[in-house]
Order: C-alpha cells, then sequence, then structure tokens
C-alpha cells in the first residue's frame, strides 16, 4: 500500500505557526479535493480536524487550516500551543485500481 | 449525535480467527450518508485500513488483507462487523471502527478503539 508522504516531525514554540505536508500524486492528493487530517494524542482515537482540504469540522480551533498545491496537501496551525501536541495524519481517496482511500506516513508535533 | 463502540476479545491464539463488532448509536447504519469502516494502527506505527462496507452489503477491503477479511453488517442490530482469518503477532494492533462519509470520504466519527494481542 502505498502511503502519503509526510515528514516524521515537525516543531514550534508556543505561539509560532507550523506547517505540516502531505505528498501525494495525481491519483490521490492532486487529483481529488478529498484530503483530510487528523490528530492523535498519545493513548486516544484520531480526531478529524480538517475535511475536503479545507474545511473545519464544528468545534476544530480556527488556529487550523488546510491547502493544496498540486499533489501536496499542507495543514498549518498557527498560534501553537502545548495541546497541539500530538501526532497528525493526512488521509486522501485514490483512485488507484488496488486502492480506495489511503493515510500518511504521521508527523509527530513537539511544542518546545 | 453517532457514536460508535468496539467490542471483542482482546486477546486471539496465532492462526484463529480475530473477531470484531462496532455498534452504532445516535443513528442509523442504513444512512445513505456514510460508509461503514475498519481501521488498525500496530503499536508505535501508523494508520492501516482495513476495509470498508455500506449498508446494502457492498465491501471493499485493502488488497494486502483481502484474503484474510471479512466485514458483514446486521441492520437489525444496527452493528457492523469485522473478520480477520489466521492472524498472527504482526496482526497485534488498535482496531477502530468509522464512519467514512460517502460523498466526501472523511472519518468523521470514530470509536474509541480496541487493543487486540494475539499470542499464545
Amino acid at each position: 500500500q502505498s502511503a502519503l508522504t509526510q515528514p516524521a516531525s515537525v516543531s514550534g514554540s508556543p505561539g509560532q505557526s507550523i506547517t505540516i505536508s502531505c505528498t501525494g500524486t495525481s491519483s490521490d492528493v492532486g487529483g481529488y479535493n478529498y484530503v483530510s487530517w487528523y490528530q492523535q494524542h498519545p493513548g486516544k482515537a484520531p480526531k478529524l480536524m480538517i475535511y475536503e482540504v479545507t474545511n473545519r469540522p464544528s468545534g476544530v480551533s480556527n488556529r487550523f487550516s488546510g491547502s493544496k498545491s498540486g499533489n501536496t496537501a499542507s495543514l498549518t496551525i498557527s498560534g501553537l500551543q502545548a495541546e497541539d501536541e500530538a501526532d497528525y495524519y493526512c488521509s486522501s481517496y485514490t483512485s488507484s485500481s488496488t486502492l480506495f482511500y489511503v493515510f500518511g506516513t504521521g508527523t509527530k508535533v513537539t511544542v518546545l | 449525535q453517532l457514536q460508535l463502540q468496539e467490542s471483542g476479545p482482546g486477546l486471539v491464539k496465532p492462526s484463529e480467527t480475530l473477531s470484531l463488532t462496532c455498534t452504532v448509536s445516535g443513528g442509523s447504519i442504513t444512512s445513505s450518508t456514510y460508509y461503514w469502516g475498519w481501521i488498525r494502527q500496530p503499536p508505535g506505527k501508523g494508520l492501516e485500513w482495513i476495509g470498508r462496507i455500506y449498508y446494502s452489503g457492498s465491501t471493499y477491503y485493502n488488497p494486502s488483507l483481502k484474503s484474510r477479511v471479512t466485514i458483514s453488517v446486521d441492520t437489525s442490530k444496527n452493528q457492523f462487523s469485522l473478520k480477520l482469518s489466521s492472524v498472527t503477532a504482526a496482526d497485534t494492533a488498535v482496531y477502530y471502527c468509522v464512519s467514512l462519509n460517502y460523498y466526501y470520504y472523511y472519518m468523521d466519527v470514530w470509536g474509541k478503539g480496541t487493543t487486540v494481542t494475539v499470542s499464545s
């Protein structure tokens, strides 16, 4: 299964902004606006943070925003807070003949 | 508000079949808005998509697991289930059930997850 590529780790100080990239292909990230992002704290289930590239579910802080350019999607966290320290996964629909849905490799966000 | 809850044995012997059930509450499993899916996460690793089912019974499985996976739905109980046969230690993981938006392919509700260990 071909996963979307994310940096293993990203860090920032409180109040700063960080961006996590998610690189795929024209068969997934680049071809469809079905990219979503999930936050996972240790020992907890993932939580939906962004869907359809840019949309935030009700209750998710507006400090989280999503975007896409070509085959790369991005999640930006502005005004970084200690509670943002977690793992983040991107995902996308894929038109691959053997796959239906693909996850990113995951990024550990550390608040310094 | 839609909620999902996994249930099943936490310990399975090698070569046996792992069986889990997800109970849907706060909504109907026959909703046209959702697929119902299973995802797993081995210890210290990332998320892996196992498969999904629509209330009509149509399924899709991860090709890497397809020969061992069966997902079924019981609309009378508002539940869907996962069976994974011939398990090995590599199948040890936290298993999550999820609702997957039918139109826009995002998972908006996750169960809390259940840990399954494969060991004799």
